[in-house]
């Protein structure tokens, strides 16, 4: 069956320092793989959408990586800040249902 | 601005009694989703419609419905068949397969 992993434990880190979250697939060919961000009580927030066939996408301090090879995509956040805290969730898709969802990283970046 | 709205922002449920958690969006997108998301697992898809008058059932369908009635509007019904109803639940569109989810900001349903 399909399956995403990430790093279910909190990711801390400190404020100024880059942060890499990674998300591992396996029985899965995705068009495209998505991170969002979410905030305690709220709903996600769309951050980056990375395609099969792109190996890096940047939006500001974000970047990620997809590597099908491989079957992981990594994200990182630079010159990280207290406000980046939040849980951060990889998201696969094939299709108008096929999207999957990840259990989610925690970041806690300390001042 | 667009986005979309759930409500209510918590909600109980009695023993035996059905519940229905709204959702409207104003982003004139053609699909909606329903999601439930619970402590250490990832969102789990309940139902989705891709357009109005249909939907099919997601990974974990049992013990709820849906209608599609209006493009903006995909109401989710909690039935009393749903026996493990306590989450959070989400509620998402988008316009096409190739785009990101534009989430609500969930309706959290507790047992009285």
């Amino acid at each position: 069956s399909q399956k995403i992993e990430q790093n279910s434990e909190a990711l801390n880190i400190q404020e100024g320092k880059t942060a890499t979250l990674t998300c591992n697939y396996t029985n899965y060919s995705p068009a495209y793989l998505q991170w969002y961000r979410q905030d305690p009580g709220r709903g996600p927030v769309f951050l980056l959408l990375i395609r099969e066939n792109e190996k890096e996408k940047r939006k500001e301090r974000l970047k990620v990586t997809f590597d099908t090879t491989l079957k992981q995509s990594l994200f990182h956040i630079t010159a990280s800040q207290p406000a980046d805290s939040a849980t951060y969730l990889c998201a696969l898709a094939g299709g108008y249902q096929k999207v999957t969802f990840g259990i989610g990283t925690k970041l806690q970046v300390i001042p | 601005d667009g986005g979309i709205t759930q409500s209510p922002k918590y909600l109980f449920r009695k023993e035996g009694q059905n519940v229905t958690l709204s959702c409207e969006q104003n982003l004139n997108h053609d699909a909606m989703y329903w999601y439930r998301q619970d402590p250490g697992q990832g969102l789990r898809l309940i139902y989705y419609s891709q357009i109005v008058n249909d939907f099919q059932k997601g990974d974990i369908a049992e013990g709820y419905s849906v209608s599609r009635e209006k493009k903006e509007s995909f109401p989710l019904t909690v039935t009393s068949a749903q026996k493990n109803p306590t989450a959070f639940y989400l509620c998402a569109s988008r316009n096409t397969e190739a785009q990101p989810q534009h989430f609500g900001d969930g309706t959290r349903l507790s047992i009285l």
